[in-house]
């Protein structure tokens, strides 16, 4: 099984709601991570999970807060968001965080109002 | 530090014609280099790596690459482009470290009927 799964897979939350993505993998791998993309960009790296624990946040604004609360599953909780953050929210794994390829999940499509 | 730059932000082919994607990248040391593919409301998904283990690579759907290290490029190749083959394409490069992925800015693939 190569497959990252992500739910939901659309979801619109006004400025004071509180949501949560999820994403989940079974493939053993030991790094994962969440990505944010605007419409035609590339990915931007928000976060790095190694072996469960913390590695990277790329200074992202703390109404992004990851979790990971086991090595199969990744979740990002959602705080008092700006309409800015309207984007496709992306899941990756691989196999370690060296040299290896990253699998994605389908993304979270999130829109802010 | 580790960048790639895609020449093009659009390639338009005709359908049987070959598709050509253009990568360079910049590394202080060998690097280890990806092509992804993104279809329209979708992940993103390894088309084929580099690792040194051989400078022309094969992936998936009939795409390869060439690693050239004296034009410091990795070139997308296919033979024959089909309409299915419309998408996203990203050249990316990891980071001395192995933590993060670095992104091209990506080329849309048109194909035409």
């Amino acid at each position: 099984d190569t497959e990252v799964t992500q739910t939901p897979k659309h979801l619109v939350m006004g400025m004071t709601n509180k949501k949560s993505l999820k994403c989940e993998q079974h493939m053993g791998h030991r790094a994962m991570y969440w990505y944010k993309q605007k419409a035609k960009k590339p990915p931007e790296l928000m976060f790095v999970y190694s072996y469960e624990k913390l590695s990277i946040n790329e200074s992202v604004p703390s109404r992004f807060s990851p979790e990971c609360p086991n090595s199969s599953l990744l979740n990002l909780h959602l705080h008092a968001l700006q309409p800015e953050d309207s984007a496709l929210y992306l899941c990756a794994s691989s196999q370690g965080t060296g040299y290896y390829e990253q699998y994605f999940g389908p993304g979270t499509r999130l829109t802010v109002t | 530090a580790q960048s790639v730059t895609q020449l093009g932000s659009h390639v338009s082919v005709s359908e049987g014609a070959l598709v050509l994607l253009r990568c360079n990248y910049s590394s202080s040391v060998p690097p280890y280099l990806f092509w992804y593919v993104q279809y329209p409301n979708q992940g993103l998904q390894l088309l084929l790596k580099y690792t040194s283990a051989a400078t022309l690579v094969k992936g998936i759907n009939g795409f390869e690459a060439e690693f050239k290290k004296s034009e410091t490029s990795f070139h997308l190749t296919k033979p024959s482009a089909h309409m299915s083959d419309a998408a996203e394409y990203f050249c990316a490069v990891k980071d001395t470290g192995g933590f993060k992925t670095i992104f091209g800015a990506g080329t849309r693939l048109f194909v035409k009927a």
